[in-house]
């Protein structure tokens, strides 16, 4: 059964400091991982996708990181700030089949002044 | 372009009673989703079209929810009748096509309360 799992659940940080996020990920077989963020009341809006060849990809201050071989994604946010408060919900997606991706339950990210 | 359209933004019901929310995907997005989202969990898929043809519906709890995608653009959903448990919010999106490329893009949901 394709999963996916993310870590920590939830998240407090200050302003200004970094952290990670992990996914973990059975997905096969595997076409690409995609990082979305929700902020509240909100639908999710895609931050970067990762695929089979991609081990690191920045977009402004999240990158994101993949490793195939171990079914491991992990989305870094540098010098965070309070507008990055919000849900980060990992996605994959399977190669062929009926192309329906598994979403993980997010990672809840709140970053105080 | 204008993003994906839901309505209503938010619904409150009485359980057993019917309601239908409404979704206005991105033109040419052959692709339209719903998903289910409760209060700090992921999306779920309850049906999946491509064009107007059911693509996935396996989750869809068909002895109460309804989903129509007419003539391929918008699409519905109801609830007849509804639950305490379906308090949720209802997610539509849509995406170019249905392979892996492709992202999606989320409407901003419409939360229903059942009381």
């Amino acid at each position: 059964k394709n999963q996916v799992e993310q870590s920590p659940q939830s998240l407090i940080i200050l302003e200004g400091k970094n952290c990670t996020l992990q996914c973990n990920y059975t997905v096969s077989p595997f076409s690409n991982l995609r990082w979305y963020k929700q902020d509240t009341g909100r639908g999710p809006v895609s931050l970067t996708i990762m695929t089979f060849s991609e081990n690191t990809k920045s977009n402004g201050r999240y990158t994101a990181t993949l490793d195939a071989d171990t079914k491991q994604s992990s989305l870094h946010i540098t010098a965070s700030q309070l507008s990055d408060s919000a849900s980060y919900i990992c996605v994959v997606n399977p190669a062929g089949g009926s192309y329906i991706p598994t979403f993980g339950r997010g990672t809840s990210l709140i970053v105080h002044p | 372009e204008a993003g994906v359209a839901q309505s209503p933004r938010y619904k409150i019901i009485e359980k057993r009673q019917s309601v239908a929310f409404w979704c206005n995907p991105i033109s040419g997005h052959a692709t339209l989703y719903w998903y289910q989202q409760i209060l700090g969990q992921g999306p779920k898929l309850l049906i999946q079209f491509q064009n107007n043809g059911v693509v996935d519906d396996s989750q869809l709890p068909k002895d109460r929810f309804s989903a129509e995608r007419l003539k391929g653009v918008d699409s519905t959903l109801k609830i007849q009748p509804a639950k305490l448990e379906d308090s949720a919010v209802y997610l539509c999106a849509s995406s170019l096509d249905r392979q892996e490329g492709f992202p999606l893009h989320f409407g901003n949901g419409t939360r229903l309360t059942v009381t």
